[in-house]
């Protein structure tokens, strides 16, 4: 099975700080889409950001960023500037066909 | 610009009965997946409905069965409710099979 793993469980960061959420992948294709979802306790799936894996360029959305080290397998989350909202469980996801497989998470806390 | 909805919000059935959840896809959207979310894990890919057929489907029995309208609306239908079928359900929607999903607020199922 191909599978996506989030090795941390938890994280906690200071509001206005950075902190990064790791995320490696197992896969045998060559071209691939990866995903970075947000679930805060509304229980809504939201997106954060998504990066081609055919593009080298790291994808980037405002406070967002990744970190997407192909051969490694590996799509670490760069938070900048925390807030408060950024609270939230954080899935890492890749297509396989049309389905999406998903690691089991990282919750987020922020402090103030 | 609607977003992918989802009803009922809450479900509470008994083992054995049977349960239709519902979902509407964004609008523009003309492909719908499933997922199921036990708690405390990341979502699982149930199937995906693209031109009124199921397109993909994960590793989920039979009693999971769907159907997609002519308006791209979605039903997840579930037979002989079984405890560890309690589960958050999400719907997620996209343009074309392969482009990125939107989800909804989904459907929290108990069954006791």
């Amino acid at each position: 099975a191909q599978t996506v793993t989030q090795s941390q469980p938890e994280m906690s960061v200071q509001e206005a700080e950075t902190v990064t959420l790791s995320c490696t992948y197992d896969t045998s294709e060559s071209d691939y889409y990866l995903f970075w979802y947000k679930q805060p306790p509304s229980r809504q799936m939201i997106l954060v950001i998504r990066q081609e894996a055919y593009k080298q360029q790291n994808a980037t959305e405002n406070r967002f960023s990744v970190n997407f080290q192909k051969a490694a397998k590996s799509f670490s989350l760069k938070i900048s500037d925390s807030q408060l909202g950024d609270a939230a469980m954080y899935f890492c996801a890749r297509n396989s066909g049309y389905a999406l497989n998903f690691g089991k998470g990282t919750s987020l806390l922020v402090t103030p | 610009d609607a977003g992918v909805t989802q009803s009922p919000t809450h479900l509470i059935k008994t083992r054995g009965q049977q349960v239709t959840l519902r979902c509407s896809p964004k609008s523009g959207h003309d492909t719908v997946s499933w997922y199921q979310q036990a708690l405390g894990q990341g979502p699982q890919f149930i199937f995906q409905y693209y031109e009124e057929e199921e397109r993909q489907r994960g590793n989920f029995p039979d009693r999971f069965s769907g159907h997609q309208f002519p308006n791209y609306s979605s039903e997840l239908n579930v037979n002989a409710l079984l405890l560890g079928d309690s589960a958050l359900y999400l719907c997620a929607s996209s343009f074309r099979s392969l482009e990125t999903q939107y989800f909804g607020p989904g459907t929290r199922l108990l069954v006791l």
